[in-house]
């Protein structure tokens, strides 16, 4: 099945600094990958989906400034929070998806990262 | 703008017995895709059964089966012969023009 990876696992930053986040598929294109965060105990809400070579698309509520997201390969996306406030400290999961075929519409999920700000 | 609603915060059923999770969601589409993931202590989202809304058929994968209700815009997941393994929190999730909307999830706890 499609693997996506999510590297940190799990990351602490001083409050001030910013932090990158990498989503890998491993094997397949994916076209579209998404980011998700997620607060203990609730469900994930979408922040922003990105295609390959283009602009973010952000979610209402979503600061495209602080979450800078960038989508340059068929194969990788980034998550970087600027300036990271213990407001920050989440979870956060990115899912792909790729071209063509049965399985466009549906999302691999990577195992998520935790961030801490400290 | 489409809801998905999903009114079990938590759900107990002993091992080897069958536990139904509700799932209602809101639409004025006719065609889309509705989800059943599983997150458990891990945190990795795993997709249990998925479901085309033009199929009128209720989509099977073992021991997890639904019941889709189109017209009451109504998701159920059944999970039969429960296992210890199954204990993890479950989101119904809507997916349309690419983007999955979630349910707040619902917990199942599985006894001995």
């Amino acid at each position: 099945g499609a693997v996506v990876s999510q590297h940190p696992s799990r990351v602490i930053c001083k409050s001030g600094t910013s932090v990158k986040i990498e989503c890998r598929s491993l094997d397949f294109q994916a076209t579209t990958m998404f980011w998700y965060r997620q607060f203990p105990k609730q469900s994930l809400m979408l922040m922003a989906t990105s295609n390959e070579g283009s602009k973010a698309t952000y979610e209402q509520g979503v600061e495209k400034d602080k979450f800078l997201i960038n989508h340059a390969s068929l194969t990788l996306s980034t998550l970087t929070v600027t300036s990271a406030h213990p407001e920050d400290s989440s979870f956060y999961i990115c899912s792909a998806s790729g071209s063509g075929g049965q399985g466009a519409y549906e999302q691999y999920f990577g195992p998520g990262t935790r961030l801490t700000v400290t | 703008a489409q809801t998905v609603t999903q009114s079990q915060p938590e759900m107990s059923v002993q091992e080897a017995e069958t536990v139904t999770l509700s799932c209602t969601y809101d639409t004025s589409e006719s065609d889309y895709y509705l989800f059943w993931y599983k997150q458990p202590p891990s945190r990795q989202m795993i997709l249990v059964i998925r479901q085309e809304a033009y199929k009128q058929q209720n989509a099977t994968e073992n021991r997890f089966s639904v019941n889709f209700q189109k017209a009451a815009k109504s998701f159920s997941l059944k999970i039969s012969d429960s296992q210890l393994g199954d204990a993890a929190m479950y989101f119904c999730a809507y997916l349309q023009t690419g983007k999955l909307q979630f349910g707040a999830g619902t917990q199942v706890v599985v006894t001995p």
